[in-house]
């Protein structure tokens, strides 16, 4: 089966720019989930939907960050303005199954900001 | 919030040793997995275990969970160049029906 598609892989932009992020699932996996990784660290969830439904959206900067999931399959994740602290990989994973069965990841796109 | 961590934070091995991590969680759950990834890449799924399960075994791959204790290891056993990555136990909140990533155990395998 193909993977989790993520473009760009990697972007450059100044503080206080605007980026986008986009992801393509597993086909017929239902469930789609947005990961910050700062270096050294872990992912840290920022968005899970069930669907085109918001599941779990409690760690997303809802005041810079933003996110969609249109008719279910393909999902962007955008930030505007971005900061210097938004340096990070951002992860796209989806599974079949909220919770119960594996996440399968995408290789992320990598953010620098200026 | 991270739920689950790991210890060690890095580990070096020769090849052929094994290798042991372990992860402690704080609050009850539905199972944990394991993942790797490697440098710049993303998490590849490993192994789930669920809660009512001790151990389980995959290939050079066994995990523990001690529900009791709040906490599992992996053991990688033979191991290889191959196998260095870093490590992240993930935990799947019985409460809440999320996915948290611990910080990781970073493993470096020379050969």
């Amino acid at each position: 089966e193909a993977g989790v598609a993520q473009s760009p892989r990697y972007k450059i932009i100044e503080k206080r720019q605007s980026v986008a992020f986009w992801c393509n699932p597993i086909s017929g996996h239902a469930t789609l989930y947005w990961y910050q990784q700062i270096l050294g660290q872990g992912p840290k969830l920022l968005i899970q939907f069930q669907n085109n439904g918001v599941v779990d959206d409690s760690q997303l900067p809802k005041d810079r960050f933003s996110a969609e999931r249109l008719k279910g399959v393909d999902s962007t994740l955008k930030i505007q303005p971005a900061k210097l602290e938004d340096s990070a990989v951002y992860l796209c994973a989806s599974s079949m199954d909220r919770g119960r069965s594996p996440l399968h990841f995408g290789n992320g796109t990598r953010l620098t900001v200026t | 919030s991270q739920q689950g961590e790991e210890d060690p934070q890095a580990l070096s091995i020769q090849e052929g040793e094994n290798a042991t991590m372990n992860c402690s969680y704080k609050t009850s759950i539905n199972n944990l997995q394991w993942y790797r990834q490697n440098s710049g890449r993303g998490l590849v799924h490993l192994i789930l275990i669920r809660s009512n399960e001790r151990e389980k075994h995959s290939g050079r791959l066994r995990v523990t969970l001690d529900t009791s204790k709040k906490s599992s290891s992996l053991l990688i056993t033979a191991s290889r160049a191959a196998d260095t990555a870093s490590y992240f136990c993930a935990t799947d909140e019985a409460a809440g029906n999320k996915l948290t990533f611990g910080g990781g155990t970073r493993v470096l395998v020379k050969p």
